[in-house]
C-alpha cells in the first residue's frame, strides 16, 4: 500500500499557482518526500524530491512541513501542460534491496483551466 | 537527456501467443523496472532488474518472466498472453549509487490481448 495520501482530483486556473498537498503521516526520519507526474500518454516524470527542507527547481517548489508528516507541491504559475495527474512517493534515498522500488498511489489529477 | 525507449507504443496479440516487450535506456543506469498501469489500480511492478542477468520479482510477477542480457536492455516476456494482461507497460531505469535517483520512464506500450 501507499504511504501517502492525496486529494484524488484539483482544479486550477492558468497562471495562478497550483498547490498539491500530500500526507505522509507514517514518514520515518530517513525517508525522503517525491514528487512525479503523469501527463496523458506518456510515462511518469520526476519532478522533485526533499527530506526536510523546502526545495526548489525550474518545475516547482516543494514545501514540507516542520514535523514532516506532509508536504505541498507549488507549480507557481501552471499552465495548461501541467494538466496531470501528480504523485507523491516516500522511500529511503538509498537505492538499495527493496528500497529500489517505488510504491505508488493513485495520484491527483490537476486540471489546469484556462 | 535520459532517454527509455520502449520499442512499441501500440501492440496487438491474441491469446496464447509469447509477446516481448522490450526497453532500452541510453544513460548506463544499473537498475530497470518493468511497471503495468491499469484505471483504479496505479502502478505496479512486475519485476525489476539490479544488474545484467540479476532480477527480482516486484508484486505482480504471475505470467510474466524478464530477461536482462547487456545493462542497457531489458525485456518482458508474457509467456502465454491472457486476456488480464492487457495494459499499459511502463519501462523505467534509474542509477544504483547515490543518493535519490529519480527513476526515467519510457511513455509506455499499450497492450491489447484479444
Amino acid at each position: 500500500d501507499a504511504k501517502t495520501t492525496q486529494p484524488t482530483s484539483m482544479d486550477c486556473a492558468e497562471g495562478r499557482a497550483a498547490n498539491l498537498p500530500c500526507n505522509h503521516s507514517t514518514i520515518s526520519g530517513n525517508e525522503y518526500v517525491y514528487w512525479y507526474r503523469q501527463i496523458h500518454s506518456q510515462g511518469p516524470q520526476y519532478i522533485i524530491h526533499g527530506l526536510k527542507n523546502n526545495e526548489t527547481n525550474e518545475m516547482a517548489s516543494l514545501i514540507i512541513t516542520e514535523d514532516r508528516k506532509s508536504s505541498t507541491l507549488i507549480l507557481p504559475h501552471a499552465t495548461l501542460r501541467d494538466t496531470a495527474v501528480y504523485y507523491c512517493i516516500v522511500r529511503w534515498g538509498v537505492n538499495a534491496g527493496n528500497n529500489r522500488k517505488l510504491i505508488w498511489g493513485l495520484g491527483t489529477s490537476l486540471a489546469v483551466n484556462p | 537527456d535520459v532517454k527509455v525507449t520502449q520499442s512499441s507504443r501500440y501492440l496487438v496479440k491474441r491469446t496464447g501467443e509469447k509477446v516481448f516487450l522490450e526497453c532500452v535506456q541510453d544513460m548506463d543506469h544499473e537498475n530497470m523496472f518493468w511497471y503495468r498501469q491499469d484505471p483504479g489500480l496505479g502502478l505496479r511492478l512486475i519485476y525489476f532488474s539490479y544488474d545484467v542477468k540479476m532480477k527480482e520479482k516486484g508484486d505482480i510477477p504471475e505470467g510474466y518472466s524478464v530477461s536482462r542480457e547487456k545493462k542497457e536492455r531489458f525485456s518482458l516476456i508474457l509467456e502465454s498472453a491472457s486476456t488480464n494482461q492487457t495494459s499499459m507497460y511502463l519501462c523505467a531505469s534509474s542509477f544504483q549509487q547515490g543518493l535519490n535517483q529519480p527513476q526515467h520512464f519510457g511513455d509506455g506500450t499499450r497492450l491489447s490481448i484479444l
